[in-house]
């Protein structure tokens, strides 16, 4: 039973090109959350989806920055138009339902640097 | 909104016992967890609390106090391996998905 995936463990974009980071929650869950990690810093919560739905996106910047989590394939969270400040870890966490007690099960996160 | 502090960075000895802190404002609290991460690597669960109380597995321990809004982690018999972050994170029952806001992490480092 593969545990959260997420690709491409390492990327790196250019300023101004887009960004795209693909998460694959655990098998039956269907919640998925996104969270940023800057360097020397605490996870700071971006975005919540359940399947086709955006629940909270509350802490997503409100410019470049998209999430979707389609009825097929993996969660994406899409940075448009990358700056330098967006580099950083994004992690992906899945749970099978909202009042899990185990708290998330944690991807290996994908480290974005823009050059 | 939650406010989540626990010390930066701490530093024991192998084989010593360390208590990590963790301080908490949260309006709808719903259970407290610890996370450890090596630098690099994804968090990974430790324990999870939401009532009063310590909770014991292993070497590791997490005690509750829901009034004071307090928490701790205690690691018994430090190994090299302890060296890592620990990150303190409430849940919150006032939001719709039930995310989890973590503090800043506390950095152990476990000299020999």
């Amino acid at each position: 039973n593969a545990g959260v995936m997420q690709n491409p463990r390492h990327l790196v974009r250019r300023r101004g090109q887009e960004a795209r980071l693909r998460c694959s929650p655990m098998k039956g869950h269907s919640h998925v959350y996104w969270y940023r990690q800057l360097p020397e810093e605490g996870l700071k919560f971006m975005v919540y989806l359940q399947k086709e739905n955006i629940i909270d996106e509350s802490g997503m910047p409100k410019e470049r920055f998209s999430a979707e989590f389609p009825k097929e394939g993996p969660s994406i969270l899409r940075i448009q138009q990358v700056v330098r400040g967006d580099s950083a870890a994004y992690f992906c966490a899945s749970s099978l339902d909202r009042v899990a007690n185990y708290g998330y099960t944690f991807g290996s996160g994908t480290r974005l640097t823009v050059v | 909104g939650q406010n989540i502090d626990q010390p930066t960075e701490m530093t024991a000895t192998e084989g010593a016992i360390v208590q990590i802190n963790c301080t908490y404002q949260t309006s709808g609290f719903n259970g407290l967890f610890w996370y450890q991460q090596h630098a690099g690597e994804a968090p990974t669960f430790l324990s999870y609390n939401v009532l009063d109380g310590l909770e014991e597995k292993g070497r590791f321990s997490s005690f509750l106090s829901r009034s004071k809004g307090y928490s701790y982690l205690l690691l018994k018999e430090l190994q090299m391996k302890d060296s890592a972050s620990y990150l303190c994170a409430v849940r919150d029952a006032n939001n719709a998905g039930n995310m989890l806001t973590f503090g800043g992490g506390t950095r152990l480092m476990v000299k020999p």
